[in-house]
C-alpha cells in the first residue's frame, strides 16, 4: 500500500497570505489527523477528521482550519499567516482510533 | 490533562552500545494508549510500537525493546547494539479514548550514534 502523501512538500509565503496544504491518507484510512512541529512548541495537535466530520481539535485559532472530502482526502488552510506559522506540518491517517501512520509533511517558512 | 515527558534532550553513544530512552507519562484515563515514533533527518514520523494500559507485557523485536511500567508510569525503549542509521530524533506519545485520536508527544529524544 501507498503510504500517506503531502504536497506541496516546501512552501514559501509572505505573512497575511493564506496557504492551503493537503493529504492523501493511507488507502481505506478514514482518520487523518494534523500536527505542527516546530523547534520551541515540539509536535502540536491541530485537529482529526473522520469520514468528513471534525471529530477532534486542538488549541489552535481560528486562522487554522481544515476539511476532508469524501474520498478521505483532507485539506488543511492558514490564513492571514504569521510568522510564528512557520512550521513543518504533519498529516496522519489511521483506520480509525489506531495507530498513526504519518506522512513526510510539507514545510512552511512564512517571511 | 494529558503530558508526556522524555527527559534526554540529546544522547551521544559509539556503535554498538546500548541505548536507553525514558519516557514518563501523566493521564487520568484508564484506558489509554502509548506509542513510540522515530523521526528521522528527512522529517517523517516512522511508527514503531503502540501498547495499551492493559498490557504490560514488555517486547522486543529485533533490536529493540520496550518496557512499560504502570507503576511508575514509563515507557522506557531501548536500543540494543546501536548502529549509525538509529540516528533520530525519538518521540514517546499518548492518547486516550478520552481524547479520541489526538496524540500528545513528548518533547523528544535525539539519538546519534557515531562510527
Amino acid at each position: 500500500k501507498a503510504g500517506v502523501t503531502q504536497t506541496p512538500r516546501y512552501l514559501i509565503k509572505t505573512r497575511g497570505q493564506q496557504v492551503t496544504l493537503s493529504c492523501s491518507p493511507i488507502s481505506g484510512h478514514r482518520s487523518v489527523s494534523w500536527y505542527q512541529q516546530t523547534p520551541g512548541q515540539g509536535l502540536q495537535f491541530l485537529f482529526e477528521y473522520f469520514s468528513e466530520t471534525q471529530r477532534n481539535k486542538g488549541n489552535f485559532p481560528g486562522r487554522f482550519s481544515g476539511r476532508q472530502f469524501s474520498n478521505s482526502r483532507s485539506e488543511m488552510n492558514v490564513s492571514t499567516l504569521e510568522l510564528g506559522d512557520s512550521a513543518l506540518y504533519l498529516c496522519a491517517s489511521s483506520p480509525d482510533r489506531e495507530e498513526q501512520y504519518f506522512g513526510p509533511g510539507t514545510r512552511l517558512t512564512v517571511t | 490533562a494529558q503530558k508526556v515527558t522524555q527527559a534526554q534532550t540529546e544522547i551521544s553513544v559509539v556503535e554498538k552500545e546500548d541505548v536507553t530512552l525514558d519516557c514518563v507519562y501523566e493521564t487520568r484515563d484508564t484506558t489509554y494508549y502509548l506509542f513510540w515514533y522515530k523521526q528521522p533527518p528527512s522529517g517523517e514520523l516512522v511508527f514503531l510500537i503502540r501498547r495499551n494500559s492493559f498490557d504490560e507485557q514488555n517486547e522486543i523485536s529485533g533490536r529493540y525493546s520496550w518496557n512499560f511500567q504502570k507503576s511508575t508510569s514509563s515507557f522506557n525503549f531501548t536500543i540494543t547494539a546501536s548502529q549509525v542509521v538509529d540516528s533520530a530524533v525519538y518521540f514517546c506519545a499518548l492518547s486516550s479514548v478520552a481524547a479520541g485520536n489526538k496524540l500528545t508527544f513528548g518533547g523528544g529524544t535525539r539519538v546519534l550514534v557515531k562510527p
